[in-house]
């Protein structure tokens, strides 16, 4: 079974640019969660869907941030416009169901300068 | 809110012993607990899922127990291997299913 995809793997931009970053998930799962990973913090939760509906983007910061899951399979998590705050690893995991077991993907890694 | 704790920060033992890695977090209303392994500039391997109605869970030789009235878990590594050398992630999961992470405890398994 092919795990958890996402592209690219590496991205370095200058500030105020925009970044777009894709993930496949687990074929079959419905939940799909974005998570940001500062170096050193465990991951936090941005946004999650279930099937191409959002559940919760409490954490997102909506006013340069977005994501979307239009067929309810692949999403993409975009930036715009890019603040040196931003750099992080952006992992992408998926489900069965809301409450199982988490896959993830092996992330994104933004450099912003 | 929720927030999760990891102790100790960083862990170095010597190969071949048996070590304990903890967990807590502040509110015991938690559907499950996962524990998590990262390898650097990896993402996150699952290592173990205990339900909130389980005590333990096994696999080889890591073993989790989950004590939710304490707000508790423990990872128990036995017979420590230099593979072992990671970071490793507690997470909660919430009633959907979201995670909330600790910072991680890096360990060092020295040949």
């Amino acid at each position: 079974e092919a795990g958890v995809a996402q592209s690219p793997r590496y991205k370095i931009i200058e500030k105020r640019q925009s970044v777009a970053f894709w993930c496949n998930p687990i074929s079959g799962h419905a939940t799909l969660y974005w998570y940001q990973q500062i170096l050193g913090q465990g991951p936090k939760l941005l946004i999650q869907f279930q099937n191409n509906g959002v559940v919760d983007d409490s954490q997102l910061p909506k006013d340069r941030f977005s994501a979307e899951r239009l067929k309810g399979v692949d999403s993409t998590l975009k930036i715009q416009p890019a603040k040196l705050e931003d750099s992080a690893v952006y992992l992408c995991a998926s489900s069965s169901q809301g409450v199982n077991e988490q896959f993830f993907g092996p992330g994104t890694r933004l450099t912003v300068l | 809110k929720q927030e999760v704790t990891q102790i100790p920060a960083a862990l170095s033992v010597p190969e071949g012993e048996n070590l304990v890695l903890n967990c807590s977090f502040t509110d015991s209303a938690i559907y499950n607990l996962q524990w998590f392994r990262q390898d650097p500039g990896k993402g996150l391997t699952s290592l173990l899922l205990i339900q909130s109605s389980q005590r333990e869970q096994t696999s080889g030789r890591l073993n989790a127990s989950l004590d939710k009235s304490s707000g508790r878990s423990t990872l128990y590594i036995a017979a420590s291997q230099p593979g072992d050398s990671a970071t490793y992630l507690c997470a909660v999961g919430g009633s959907q299913g979201n995670l909330i992470f600790g910072k991680g405890t890096k360990l060092s398994v020295k040949p």
